[in-house]
This record gives C-alpha cells, structure tokens and sequence, in this order.
C-alpha cells in the first residue's frame, strides 16, 4: 500500500543555516504530496503542496519539489527561523477515493537563537 | 473566523468509562475525518464522513464510533475506552474528498489518557 517515509528526527539547528527535511514515498499512480506544519499545542497547518510531477510548492521560504523519478519531496528552506520550530509531517493523498492522507511519522526540527 | 473546534483539548479517563469527543467545523464543508497521531506512527485515519449520514472505516476504526447527523459536527465515541488508546487525535474537514484539491483543515487536537 502507499507509504511515507522521512528522515529521523529531531533536527537541530542555529539560526539561519539551510534546512533540508526528506521525505520519500511509495504510492501507485499520481499522488498529490503535501507539507504539514504542527506548531506546539496546535493542529496540522498545510505548508505547501505539489499535485504533478516537477510541481513545486512553496510557501513561506519554504520549497518542495515533487520528483517522481526519485519518488522524493524533501522539504527545504534556505535560512530557518526560530519560529520555524515545530513538528513538520510529509504527507500522500493517492489512489484511494476515500480523501484520506498517508502521513510521514514526522520530523521535529528545533531551532536554537 | 474559519475553524475546525474539536472539545475537550485534554481528557483523562478510565478504561471502560464512555466519552465523546466532539468536531465542529464552521465552513459548511462536506468531508470530514479523524485521525490519531502517536509517536514514530505519524497521523492515522480512524473515520471519515462524505456527507450527512455517511461515514466509513478508516485505517485504525477499532474501539471507535461517530456519527454525522447534522453537516458540521462529527463526534468521536469512545463506547470502552483502553489505555491503548491514549493517543493525540485530531478532527479534519476539506469541501469535498478529493485531497488534490482540497487540503484538510484540522482542529486544535485532543489529547487523550486512559489510566
């Protein structure tokens, strides 16, 4: 079945430095592939999302770019933020009818001042 | 303000005491879905609701009930609750089914402990 796999957890990083989160799938078909940020104590926020092959997503400095040849979206941002501190969820919508999304087991990043 | 309200944010219960936690959501959406997220498993699907009357199974639906009487709520019932289902749970809703189209807006979260 479709599946999402990103990298371990948790990310530590100074301020401004270059963040790369990957995520990498298994789906038939064409899925739609999507970001979700959870900051603490609130719920999943959509970040960006990419619908075909090559799409990229963006939003907020963040980018993701949809690679069906390496079955890859790896999240990307070229100068994190305190504030960018949360839990960040890779996530699959596939074949299936029923609008359900294939999570990533999440990735925490932490970002030190 | 668009919003999905999901209540209590914190419940800590007893196995095999009933509860209910409720979903509303205030953008006249016609899906809506809950999920459990526990460590190293990511976010998973209980339940789902197409529309009014219209539920089915998700991935996890076992020790679970809702039901969808009215458009913008969607109760999770737990009829026995067990400590295996001490979990963070999160209510969903998009305008229809389809992900591509229409990402999830998810409530706030409930978290749940039962001793």
């Amino acid at each position: 079945g479709d599946s999402v796999t990103q990298m371990e957890g948790p990310v530590t990083l100074s301020e401004e430095a270059f963040l790369t989160i990957n995520c990498t799938y298994t789906a038939t078909g064409y899925p739609s592939l999507f970001w979700y940020v959870q900051y603490p104590g609130e719920g999943l926020q959509l970040l960006l999302k990419a619908t075909k092959a090559d799409d990229k997503g963006s939003n907020k400095g963040f980018e993701a770019t949809y690679r069906k040849e390496t079955t890859s979206f790896h999240l990307e941002k070229g100068s994190v933020q305190v504030s960018d501190s949360a839990v960040y969820f890779c996530a699959l919508h596939g074949s299936s009818n029923t609008g359900k999304l294939i999570f990533g087991q999440g990735t925490t990043l932490q970002v030190k001042p | 303000e668009a919003q999905v309200t999901q209540n209590p944010r914190y419940l800590i219960t007893v196995t095999g005491k009933k509860l209910t936690v409720t979903c509303s959501q205030n953008m006249n959406h016609e899906y809506m879905s809950w999920y459990r997220q526990d460590p190293g498993l990511g976010l998973r699907q209980i339940y789902y609701s197409m529309n009014v009357e219209v539920t089915d199974k998700g991935d996890v639906p076992e020790g679970y009930k809702v039901s969808r009487k009215e458009k913008r709520n969607f109760p999770l019932i737990l009829e026995s609750p067990s400590p295996n289902q001490t979990s963070l749970y999160f209510c969903a809703s998009s305008p229809t089914p389809t992900g591509r189209r229409s990402p999830l807006h998810f409530g706030n979260g409930t978290r749940l402990t039962v001793t």
